[in-house]
């Protein structure tokens, strides 16, 4: 497809086990983001890859959480000992460049995680 | 602390009528203020965006004023419409960083 897409769509797991979400990228978007989104509220920056590194990973809440996009396009996030606190819909985000001259985000239509 | 914050919460504006949303900030690093709509189960998608450089910007029915002193815009939807009817977040990047700032939201809900 042409968007972002994020899979899974809907994943409920018990706390303390491990999540995988993966986000795989606009072809082309250099710039990948993670964003978490609470109920009722906006998106809260996670990660930002520019390429295969994370240019800036000061939004991971702990080190539970960590990111990797080992090739420069598809992106896993992951959580380990989930709690129920982890519980939200987790957005990924591509652009072009990332450069100063562009800064659309296109976000996919997220992984509503629940942890029971 | 919340680098963006918006307000009101919620809206209810008629057919017809101007939905204003607001949004402030204090970060003089930011660069470039996008507003996102977001329909329910979707993503934000990107509606219109304003560089401070600029006092406003119109899009169709869409207009962002921006005060640059006072660490202000706002989004003005005229001629709302119930397909307007979504959530709608400011937003605001830093310079040079590409990290975005999003505000809590605005639910707007317009009655036909």
């Amino acid at each position: 497809g042409a968007g972002v897409s994020q899979t899974p769509s809907n994943k409920v797991t018990e706390k303390g086990k491990y999540v995988e979400l993966r986000c795989d990228p606009i072809s082309g978007h250099t710039a990948l983001y993670w964003y978490r989104q609470s109920l009722g509220q906006g998106p809260e920056f996670l990660i930002y890859f520019q390429g295969t590194g994370a240019a800036d990973d000061s939004g991971l809440p702990n080190d539970r959480f960590f990111a990797v996009r080992p090739e420069g396009s598809v992106s896993t996030l992951k959580i380990q000992r989930t709690e129920r606190g982890d519980s939200a819909v987790y957005l990924c985000a591509s652009s072009f460049n990332g450069g100063a001259n562009t800064g659309e985000l296109f976000f996919g239509e997220g992984s509503r995680l629940t942890v029971l | 602390q919340q680098q963006v914050k918006q307000s009101p919460q919620s809206l209810i504006v008629q057919k017809g009528g101007i939905s204003i949303i607001n949004c402030a900030y204090e970060n003089t690093a930011f660069d470039y203020f996008p507003w996102y709509q977001q329909f329910p189960g979707k993503g934000p998608a990107l509606l219109i965006a304003i560089r401070p450089d600029v006092s406003e910007k119109k899009e169709g029915r869409f207009t962002i004023s921006f005060n640059k002193s006072a660490k202000q815009f706002s989004l003005h939807i005229m001629d709302s419409q119930p397909g307007d009817s979504a959530t709608y977040f400011c937003a605001a990047r830093v310079y040079n960083f590409n990290k975005f700032y999003f505000g809590s939201g605005t639910k707007l809900n317009v009655k036909p």
